[in-house]
């Protein structure tokens, strides 16, 4: 089945360092990809949606300066946290969806645990 | 906006009873329901989905229901086991745009 690989899988750093997370379609060509956010016990909350070749789309409130979405090729996300303080720490979970129209099925990463110390 | 409402928060059953998630979303446009489980520190996992076109839907143990015109939809887990223990996420996926939105989340406990 469709593979999505994300790296890395867990970050430790210090206030105010920049860390970047990558998500990769691995057998498949992704022309969209999903960002989200879970805090402990909470739920998936859309950051962003990132497409191949423009713009990314943020949610409401999420600030697209601090959390930068590149979406250079079709097989390949990243989300850099600028400047990262301690309540950007969460679990950071990419999905990616085939080409073709909004009904294809949404493939997850694993997800990354961010920690800023 | 979008949203979708889960409920219970919790739920705690005896190993070999059901256990029933219930979910209901805003956005009629929304045409794609999955259910994912979650350990923890994991990715969701995609258990069972149903489409904006079926009543019912049945994989073994777990069955998905949806009601359109009240816009709801429920899990159901029969002879439940430990391993099914986990946290259980319903979402809406919206036609237009394909944007799932999910659900708070249900922790499931099953006791053996």
């Amino acid at each position: 089945g469709a593979v999505v690989s994300q790296h890395p899988s867990r970050v430790i750093c210090k206030s105010g360092t920049s860390v970047k997370i990558e998500c990769r379609s691995l057998d498949f060509q992704a022309t969209t990809m999903f960002w989200y956010r879970q805090f402990p016990k909470k739920s998936l909350m859309l950051m962003a949606t990132s497409n191949e070749g423009s713009k990314a789309t943020y949610e409401q409130g999420v600030e697209k300066d601090k959390f930068l979405i590149n979406h250079a090729s079709l097989t390949l996300s990243t989300l850099t946290v600028t400047s990262a303080h301690p309540e950007d720490s969460s679990f950071y979970i990419c999905s990616a969806r085939g080409a073709g129209n909004s009904n294809q099925p949404q493939h997850f990463g694993d997800g990354t645990r961010l920690s800023i110390l | 906006g979008e949203n979708v409402e889960q409920h219970p928060s919790t739920l705690s059953v005896q190993e070999g009873d059901s256990a029933v998630i219930k979910c209901t979303y805003s956005d009629s446009a929304s045409n794609y329901f999955p259910w994912y489980k979650q350990e923890l520190g994991k990715r969701p996992q995609l258990i069972i989905d149903i489409r904006s076109n079926v009543g019912e839907k049945k994989d073994q143990r777990i069955a998905v229901t949806l009601n359109k015109t009240a816009k709801h939809f429920s899990l159901h887990i029969t002879e439940t086991q430990p391993e099914d223990s986990a946290v259980y996420f319903c979402a809406a996926r919206l036609s237009n745009t394909g944007k799932l939105i999910f659900g708070q989340g249900t922790t499931l406990q099953v006791k053996p």
